[in-house]
């Protein structure tokens, strides 16, 4: 089975960058589709970003869009999420889950752990 | 945005059924999935596709999807079912398409 592991995380002062990975363990990533999911402290789920096994289709969620970039890199078995000019808001654990590839239904499947985004000063 | 409902909290006792609701306009026509999450973990799929649940969770999960509600239901309840719980649908028309609700937190008595 899939495995996920997220890396990055850290604080990091408003207004300023950061970028998140997500180690895949599959032999086969390229076929992935891919996703960042939220969650900030006390609350619940939210959606970041999704990105095509290809990579080249990408959504983000209004909160983000502008600000975020998803991308990967299929020969390293990794996803990204580039983060810019952060907020407070964005303080969060972010998690990599991917969709299944053996059907059309968008649900998340597999998680990672996450890591933990703090954003203050 | 396609906005889903879930009511913040549920509570029943060991042995009861618990109907965790999500509310959305149509949301019949959607493909509903539910996710539990426990403290400190990640999510975990419970139901997908409204009402199939994924190798290893119990047949006490189940689903359902009409009008302008789904509903997680489980069955004989047990304190370790205690969590939150996601609904989410793919707005697949949107280009922000990833919709959870709000989540609810189910308190076993």
């Amino acid at each position: 089975e899939v495995q996920l592991v997220e890396s990055g995380g850290g604080l990091v002062q408003p207004g300023g960058s950061r970028r998140l990975s997500c180690a895949v363990s599959a032999s086969t990533f390229s076929i992935y589709e891919m996703n960042w999911v939220r969650q900030a402290p006390g609350k619940g789920l939210e959606w970041v970003s999704y990105i095509s096994s290809s990579g080249s289709s990408k959504y983000y969620a209004d909160s983000v869009k502008g600000r975020f970039t998803i991308s990967r890199d299929n020969a390293k078995n990794s996803l990204y999420l580039q983060m810019n000019s952060l907020r407070a808001e964005d303080t969060a654990v972010y998690y990599c889950a991917t969709f299944p590839t053996h059907t059309t239904s968008w649900y998340f499947d597999v998680w990672g752990k996450g890591t933990t985004v703090i954003v203050s000063s | 945005s396609y906005v889903l409902t879930q009511p913040p909290s549920v509570s029943v006792a060991p042995g009861e059924t618990a109907s965790i609701t999500c509310g959305g306009n149509n949301i019949g026509g959607e493909t509903v999935h539910w996710y539990q999450q426990k403290p400190g973990q990640a999510p975990v799929l419970v139901v997908y596709d409204d009402s199939d649940r994924p190798s290893g969770i119990p047949e006490r999960f189940s689903g359902s999807n009409s009008g302008n509600t789904a509903i997680l239901t489980i069955s004989r309840v047990e304190a370790g079912d205690e969590a939150d719980y996601y609904c989410q649908v793919w707005d697949g028309g949107s280009d922000h398409p990833g919709v959870f609700g709000g989540g609810t937190e189910l308190t076993v008595l």
